[in-house]
Formats: C-alpha cells, structure tokens, sequence
C-alpha cells in the first residue's frame, strides 16, 4: 500500500522568509502528485497538482513544488512567506495499483510570525 | 456562495442521539466524497459516490450510513456513534472523470463532538 510521509508536523517561519515542506510517498508505480492548503476554519483547497510533463509545477500563491522520481519526493516551497500563508499544509498521492484513490499525508502546520 | 457547503458547521450529540450531515455542492460535479478528519493524522476516505452510485466504502462501521439522493446532495446519518467518531467530517466534489486526477472541491467541513 502506497503511504505518504510529510516529514516536518510544524513549521514556524519569519515573514518574507523562504519555506519548503517535505514530502515523500512509497510507491514504485507512476503516481499522481499534490498540495492542498487548510486555511483555519475552512475546507482543503487544492494548491498544486503533478500529472505529467515538467517535474517543476507552480501553483496558486506563489508556491511551486518539484517531482523527484529517484527520491520520491515531491517537495513544496514559496521564497517569500506572507502572514496569509499561516494555514496546514497536506501533501497527496493517488496511483493506479490503489485504484486512483488519493492517500493524504498527516499534514504540516506552517506559521508565519512577523 | 461556496461551490460545496456543509450544514451544520457544528455538532455535538449523545452516543444515543440520531442525527445527520449535510453536503450541497453547486459546481455540476458528479463524485462526492466524505473524507473524516483527526487531528494530526492522514485524511481518511469513508464513501465514494459516483453518479449517485456508492463506488467506495472504506470499512466504515455501519453507525455511519451515506445516502446520496443526486448528485448534487450527500448525506452522512450518524446513529450511536463513539466519542472516537469527533472529528472534522469534510464532504468533496469532482467530476467523474476527475476522479482518477485527485482533483477534488472541499467543504469547510462539520465539526463533530460526541459525549
């Protein structure tokens, strides 16, 4: 069974600072690839998505995340944070062997200080 | 208007208690999903529907009971539920066709505590 792993639970960072939040999957198969962002209070929304072509996808917000089929990983980043940015962070897989079925990481907290 | 809203946003009920939640989307999407959120851990699909048609029960204990009446409607009847079941219960949408992409429209979800 495919498993995906986010591997920072928090992640407090300055305004205006840069941000990358890690994300690996197990799965030797092609996959789907994707970011969705909580905001407080609110339903997940989707960020950015990997299906195929470039390894490097942007996104809404300015983020953009990078495909690494050797290390499995597909990482997100934003060079600057804005206080707005405070939301949880879920990274998700979804493969042909589990039907397409999306399997969600336990997410990443990411707190923007001024 | 939200493409998908969810009544009610909160919800406390006895283990004893019958209640239900529900899901509207207006996007003209054909899959609905709900998906139970635990603080902390992965995001777990509990039922598919697709075309009106359950295609996916996740082995969720028969006190959850889906019903979707269009394609536009979802429900989740929650009857002599555990204090394990709170939780966020978060509904979604996509076109059928986007089912396989991962490409789905969420609700803001319905908090659930139960005593």
């Amino acid at each position: 069974a495919q498993s995906v792993t986010q591997l920072d639970s928090q992640v407090p960072v300055f305004e205006e600072a840069p941000v990358e939040l890690r994300c690996n999957y197990s799965s030797s198969v092609s996959v789907y690839l994707f970011w969705y962002v909580q905001y407080p209070n609110q339903g997940l929304q989707l960020l950015l998505k990997y299906l195929s072509g470039s390894t490097l996808v942007k996104g809404i917000n300015g983020f953009e995340a990078e495909f690494n089929k050797s290390q499995t990983s597909f990482h997100l980043r934003k060079p600057s944070v804005h206080i707005s940015d405070t939301a949880e962070y879920f990274c998700a897989v979804s493969e042909g062997s589990n039907d397409y079925k999306l399997s969600f990481g336990a997410g990443t907290t990411v707190t923007v200080r001024a | 208007e939200t493409g998908v809203t969810q009544t009610p946003r909160h919800l406390v009920m006895g283990m004893t208690n019958k209640k239900s939640l529900k899901c509207e989307q207006h996007l003209g999407h054909n899959a609905m999903y709900w998906y139970k959120q635990s603080a902390k851990k992965p995001l777990e699909l509990m039922f598919v529907y697709n075309f009106k048609e359950q295609t996916e029960n996740n082995s969720v204990p028969s006190r959850f009971s889906p019903e979707c009446p269009n394609s536009s409607h979802l429900f989740l009847h929650l009857h002599t539920l555990q204090p394990e079941d709170s939780a966020l219960y978060l509904c979604a949408s996509s076109q059928a066709e986007q089912i396989n992409t991962g490409e789905l429209f969420f609700g803001e979800g319905s908090r659930l505590t139960v005593l």
